[in-house]
């Protein structure tokens, strides 16, 4: 089956600073979504994008879907963006499978 | 419009009980889809339903079953609970077709003791 990685696994920033955050699929997929699991547990949507360029206020999110993968931009990064970041893609049967996560920690 | 509810948000079950999760999706949404997430396991597909009918499987044992009402409200159960069952329970709504966006619950937060 379709197998996700995720980079890097920890993150760790300064408030202020960029991060790109990247996700490799290892085969084509019809749609990709990225998502931020806040402390409590649930997973909020960012992107849907299975291919392009998007963007939503200080993060955007690139997927070059020929070369199977997917990058998420935070800029000027804030306290509040800290937690885990996965990034799921549909497999054949249309499951989501996700990658294993990046854990961002934004320190004032 | 009102997002994805999931009730109860924390259950302290013991060891050989059973449990019953409920999941109510967006209004419109026609598939519903449950995820286990544990440390080491990360999230694994449990099962999908749409329009009533079990669509999709995951690769868990006989003890996990769900449904589907025709509301599209969902419930999943667990029999004889293992310790190991411990973990967040999350469901996800979609409108169904092709490869649409899924929109995530809450989720309910299981511990087994």
């Amino acid at each position: 089956g379709i197998q996700v990685e995720q980079s890097p696994p920890d993150l760790i920033l300064q408030e202020g600073a960029n991060s790109t955050l990247r996700c490799n699929f290892s085969d084509s997929v019809n749609n990709l979504q990225w998502f931020h699991q806040n402390p409590w547990g649930q997973l909020i949507n960012l992107f849907y994008i299975p291919s392009g360029t998007k963007q939503n206020g200080r993060l955007s999110a690139t997927t070059v879907a020929t070369e199977r993968y997917s990058l998420l931009y935070i800029s000027s990064s804030q306290t509040t963006d800290s937690g885990v970041y996965f990034c799921a893609v549909p497999s054949n049967t249309g499951k989501l499978i996700f990658g294993q996560g990046t854990t961002l920690q934004v320190k004032p | 419009k009102a997002g994805v509810t999931q009730t109860p948000r924390y259950l302290i079950k013991t060891r050989g009980q059973q449990v019953t999760l409920s999941c109510s999706p967006i209004s419109g949404h026609r598939s519903v889809s449950w995820y286990q997430q544990t440390p080491g396991q990360g999230l694994q597909f449990l099962f999908e339903y749409f329009s009533e009918t079990q669509r999709n499987k995951g690769n868990f044992p006989g003890r996990f079953s769900g449904r589907q009402f025709s509301n599209s409200r969902s419930e999943m159960n667990v029999s004889t609970l293992e310790l190991g069952d411990s973990a967040l329970y999350l469901c996800a709504s979609s409108v169904g077709q092709g490869w649409a966006e899924q929109y995530f619950g809450p989720g309910t937060r299981l511990t087994v003791t």
